[in-house]
């Protein structure tokens, strides 16, 4: 099966401060990249999908500028929370698929914020 | 609109038997995959099982098949001989165009 790493597995900062967790695709080239975010006890809810080379696509209610999303490489794509505030506090979770259509997706490990 | 939907939010099972988990899902596209993911308490969802909307067959791996039944719109993930390992939330999703859509997970628990 394919490989998807995320960096930081857990992260712990100070209100106002950005954060940026890596997600990467170690033995398969990802055209395409997903974030996720998960409160305790919830499913999934999708924040971006980005394209390598191409920007990211918000879903409604996704704030952009405070979730900066870039997917420079085939093999990695990053999420910088802006700001953070104690609301930010989620489980964000990657994945990874080699392609546009129905293809299976790849889940990072997930990163645990927690925003003081 | 809701895609996909799973009415168990908890589930019980006794180890060895079998369980089935409900999924339906909801469209109106002739293209689509579904997919059952499993989260254990560290978080990681872990791919267990596909499902093409054109595939002929039910898909099966290993202890996990997928009952898909296309008229009714619903593909229920089977567990046979359940191991304590399988304890975790199970999640079905279905990808139309490019979106994920996430149902909102069955909890699972296996009992010795």
């Amino acid at each position: 099966g394919a490989v998807v790493s995320q960096h930081p597995s857990r992260v712990i900062c100070k209100s106002g401060t950005s954060v940026k967790i890596e997600c990467r695709s170690l033995d398969f080239q990802a055209t395409t990249m997903f974030w996720y975010r998960q409160f305790p006890k919830q499913s999934l809810m999708l924040m971006a999908t980005s394209n390598e080379g191409s920007k990211a696509t918000y879903e409604q209610g996704v704030e952009k500028d405070k979730f900066l999303i870039n997917h420079a490489s085939l093999t990695l794509s990053t999420l910088t929370v802006t700001s953070a505030h104690p609301e930010d506090s989620s489980f964000y979770i990657c994945s990874a698929s080699r392609d546009r259509g129905l293809e299976t997706q790849y889940f990072g490990p997930g990163t645990r914020l927690l925003v003081l | 609109a809701q895609k996909i939907t799973q009415t168990q939010p908890g589930m019980f099972v006794q180890e060895k038997e079998a369980v089935t988990l409900d999924c339906t899902y909801d469209t109106s596209d002739p293209s689509y995959g579904l997919f059952w993911y499993k989260q254990p308490s560290s978080g990681e969802m872990i791919f267990l099982i596909y499902q093409g909307s054109y595939d002929q067959q039910n898909a099966t791996e290993g202890r996990y098949s997928l009952n898909f039944q296309k008229a009714r719109k619903s593909a229920n993930l089977v567990i046979s001989a359940s191991q304590l390992g399988d304890s975790a939330m199970y999640f079905c999703a279905i990808t139309v165009g490019n979106q994920f859509y996430f149902g909102t997970g069955t909890s699972l628990t296996v009992i010795p």
